[in-house]
């Protein structure tokens, strides 16, 4: 069985530019949630989409949204892209655990900011 | 406001001895607490993990102790082998909200032959 698989593995983007990071989760998982992890720190809840509803959304500013579609891959979007923004994007599935919150991650996405 | 914390940045373990990894949270209202493992450029791998009302949960050389008093929970590794070097990241989530964990900053193990 696939894992969590996301889209692309590396981008560099320049400041105020869009990005759009893709995440197709475990075949069955209903949830999805997105990370940020900057360098030396843990990673950071972003959101967590269920059934294509938003279920949870972290400390982040608009200028970050999601999506789930109907086969429950995922797209995180974030506009007006800051130098901060950098870091290595997360998404997770969870199952019928996802209550105990063991999710199974992806390999990420890391977006560079020039 | 960080609400699960690990203190050491690195520890250094020689084979075969135990490595024991340390976790401080300050919110009480926490009900899952978990270990992942993080080698680079892979995501997070879930190791183990404890629900609030155990104190105990062990799975092979893995054992994760919680104390809620303290609020602090440990993870064992015995015997460290040198795969075990990567970084480890202690977790928590409350009931219900299992998509959102609450990151430690993460341990980084090397374990030396």
């Amino acid at each position: 069985d696939a894992g969590v698989t996301q889209s692309p593995t590396h981008l560099i983007k320049t400041r105020g530019q869009h990005v759009t990071l893709r995440c197709s989760p475990i075949s069955g998982h209903k949830s999805v949630s997105w990370y940020q992890q900057v360098l030396g720190q843990g990673p950071q809840f972003i959101f967590q989409y269920y059934e294509k509803e938003e279920r949870g959304r972290g400390n982040f500013p608009d200028r970050f949204s999601a999506r789930q579609f109907p086969n429950y891959s995922s797209e995180l979007n974030v506009n007006a892209l800051l130098l901060g923004d950098s870091a290595l994007y997360l998404c997770a599935s969870g199952g019928h655990l996802a209550n105990t919150g063991e999710l199974f991650f992806g390999e990420g996405s890391r977006l560079t900011v020039l | 406001d960080q609400q699960v914390k690990q203190n050491s940045p690195s520890l250094s373990v020689q084979e075969g001895r135990i490595s024991i990894l340390n976790c401080d949270y300050t919110n009480s209202m926490f009900d899952y607490f978990l270990w992942y493992k993080k080698y680079p450029a892979e995501g997070p791998t879930f190791l183990i993990s404890i629900s609030s009302i155990k104190d105990k949960n062990e799975d092979g050389r893995f054992t994760v102790f919680l104390n809620k008093s303290a609020k602090h929970l440990s993870l064992h590794i015995v015997p460290s082998q040198p795969g075990d070097s990567a970084v480890y990241f202690c977790a928590a989530s409350k009931n219900n909200q299992g998509g959102k964990l609450i990151f430690g900053q993460g341990t980084e193990l090397s374990v030396k032959p």
